[in-house]
């Protein structure tokens, strides 16, 4: 059973910190993994998405890895903004023809001012 | 112009009673979801829809029971409320040739 796992569960930094959230899966055999953003009261926006073949993905400031094998992402976000206060999710969809898609419990992100 | 939509946002209602969550999308995309996130933040899919047919239903109770009027609504029937269906329920959809998945709002559902 694939289970998903977001180290830390809550971070704070001070603005314009360079920083890196974590998530990590049990089981590689992933067909795609996406990292979400969750603002309070809102949906999720899904920010990269980064196939199993692929290595990286990047937009703007964000950065996102993949190492299939180790069963591990790392989100990367460069020069935090206050903006960037959210919570993010991490979610695998498993090869084999499923849709669905297995989430992490997410990082709770607040960057000071 | 909100490409997907949930009505109501929130839902407060007593055991026992029977409820309705709509969503309705404008992005003319094929598959649409219905995902609950506890109260633990746990998110985990419920159902999908393709072109209104059901293509995966994990383990919930038949007290749910989704309706697909057209390919632009999922609508989520909940019958015989009980308290630990309090969540917030949320509705998603995906294009033909994309996995980037598309999540409206939210609707949070209390159950008393």
């Amino acid at each position: 059973k694939q289970e998903v796992t977001q180290i830390p569960a809550a971070l704070s930094v001070p603005e314009g910190e360079n920083l890196v959230l974590n998530c990590s899966f049990t089981d590689s055999a992933i067909y795609n993994l996406q990292w979400f953003r969750q603002d309070p009261g809102k949906g999720l926006t899904s920010l990269l998405l980064i196939q199993s073949s692929q290595r990286e993905q990047t937009s703007g400031r964000l950065n996102a890895s993949l190492d299939k094998s180790s069963g591990r992402s790392t989100l990367y976000i460069a020069a935090s903004q206050p903006g960037d206060s959210a919570t993010y999710l991490c979610a695998v969809r498993p090869e084999g023809g499923s849709e669905k898609l297995v989430f992490g419990k997410g990082t709770k992100l607040t960057v000071n001012p | 112009d909100t490409a997907v939509s949930q009505t109501p946002k929130y839902l407060v209602t007593q055991m026992g009673n029977d409820k309705s969550i709509k969503c309705e999308q404008n992005l003319g995309h094929d598959t649409m979801y219905w995902y609950k996130q506890d109260s633990k933040k746990f998110l985990k899919i419920m159902f999908s829809y393709n072109n209104k047919e059901l293509i995966i239903n994990e383990t919930v109770p038949n007290r749910f029971s989704p309706k697909s009027p057209d390919k632009a609504h999922l609508n989520l029937h909940i019958n015989s409320l009980e308290l630990g269906d309090s969540a917030v329920y949320f509705c998603a959809t995906r294009g033909h040739n994309t996995d980037t998945q598309y999540f409206g709002p939210g609707t949070r559902l209390t159950v008393l």
